[in-house]
C-alpha cells in the first residue's frame, strides 16, 4: 500500500492568494483527517471525515478555510484568502473502522509558508 | 476540555543513556497512543495502550498506561542516534468514534 498521499509537499504563496492541499487517503479506510501543526500550537485537528461526510469541523479556524471530500478516495483543505499566520505544516491522516478505528496514519503533510 | 500534558518538552543525551517521557491529564481515556515523528515526515504509530496499568514493550522501549488510564509514559533504554525525533501521546475518547487529543510532544536529540 502506497500509504496516505498528499500534494503538494511545498507550498510557497502570497498573502491573500487561494491555497489548495490535496489528499489520498489508504484505500479501504473509512475516517479522514486534516491536522495542523506549528511549534507553538503542537498538532491540532482541524476537521474530520468518516464515509465522506463531515463529521466534526470545530478545530476549522475560521470561514476562510474549507474542506472537502467528494468521494473515499479524495480530500481537499482549501484556504481562500491566506494569511501569514496560516504557515504551518498540513497533514491529512485515515484510519479504518473495526477494533483498530482509533489507529490513524499520516501522510507526510503539506508545509505552507504565507508571505 | 480533555488536555495532554507532555514533559520534558526538549531533552538533549548522550548515546547509551536512558530516558523517560512522561504524558498526563486529569481527564480519563479509553486508550492512549504513542507516536514518533521524524523531521520532514508524518507521526508514525509506536503503540497504543488500552487496559489500566497495561505495560507494553517495543525493544528498547517500554510503554505504561496509568492504572486509571489518565497518564502513561515512554521509557527508551540505552537511547541510540536513531531514536531522534519528537515523541506524541495521544488519547482517544470512550464510547463510539472519537477524535484524537495530541500532546504537544518531547523533542528528543540523542548525541553519539
Amino acid at each position: 500500500d502506497a500509504g496516505v498521499i498528499q500534494s503538494p509537499r511545498h507550498e510557497v504563496t502570497e498573502m491573500g492568494q487561494e491555497v489548495t492541499l490535496r489528499c489520498k487517503p489508504i484505500s479501504g479506510h473509512d475516517y479522514l483527517f486534516w491536522y495542523r501543526q506549528t511549534m507553538m500550537r503542537g498538532l491540532e485537528l482541524l476537521i474530520y471525515f468518516n464515509n465522506n461526510v463531515p463529521i466534526d469541523d470545530s478545530g476549522m479556524p475560521e470561514d476562510r478555510f474549507s474542506a472537502k471530500m467528494p468521494n473515499a478516495s479524495f480530500s481537499t483543505l482549501k484556504i481562500q484568502p491566506s494569511e501569514p499566520r496560516d504557515s504551518a505544516v498540513y497533514f491529512c491522516a485515515s484510519s479504518p473502522q473495526g477494533a483498530r478505528r482509533e489507529t490513524q496514519y499520516f501522510g507526510p503533510g503539506t508545509r505552507l509558508l504565507v508571505l | 476540555t480533555q488536555l495532554l500534558e507532555q514533559s520534558p518538552q526538549f531533552l538533549s543525551i548522550q548515546e547509551g543513556e536512558n530516558l523517560t517521557v512522561y504524558c498526563n491529564s486529569s481527564s480519563v481515556f479509553s486508550s492512549l497512543q504513542w507516536y514518533r515523528q521524524e523531521p520532514g515526515e508524518g507521526p508514525v504509530l509506536l503503540v497504543t495502550v488500552v487496559t489500566g496499568g497495561e505495560v507494553k514493550k517495543l525493544k528498547r522501549l517500554t510503554f505504561q498506561f496509568g492504572d486509571a488510564r489518565k497518564d502513561s509514559s515512554l521509557h527508551i533504554t540505552a537511547a541510540q542516534p536513531g531514536d531522534t525525533g519528537l515523541y506524541l501521546c495521544a488519547g482517544a475518547g470512550s464510547g463510539g468514534y472519537n477524535k484524537l487529543i495530541f500532546g504537544a510532544g518531547t523533542r528528543l536529540a540523542v548525541h553519539p
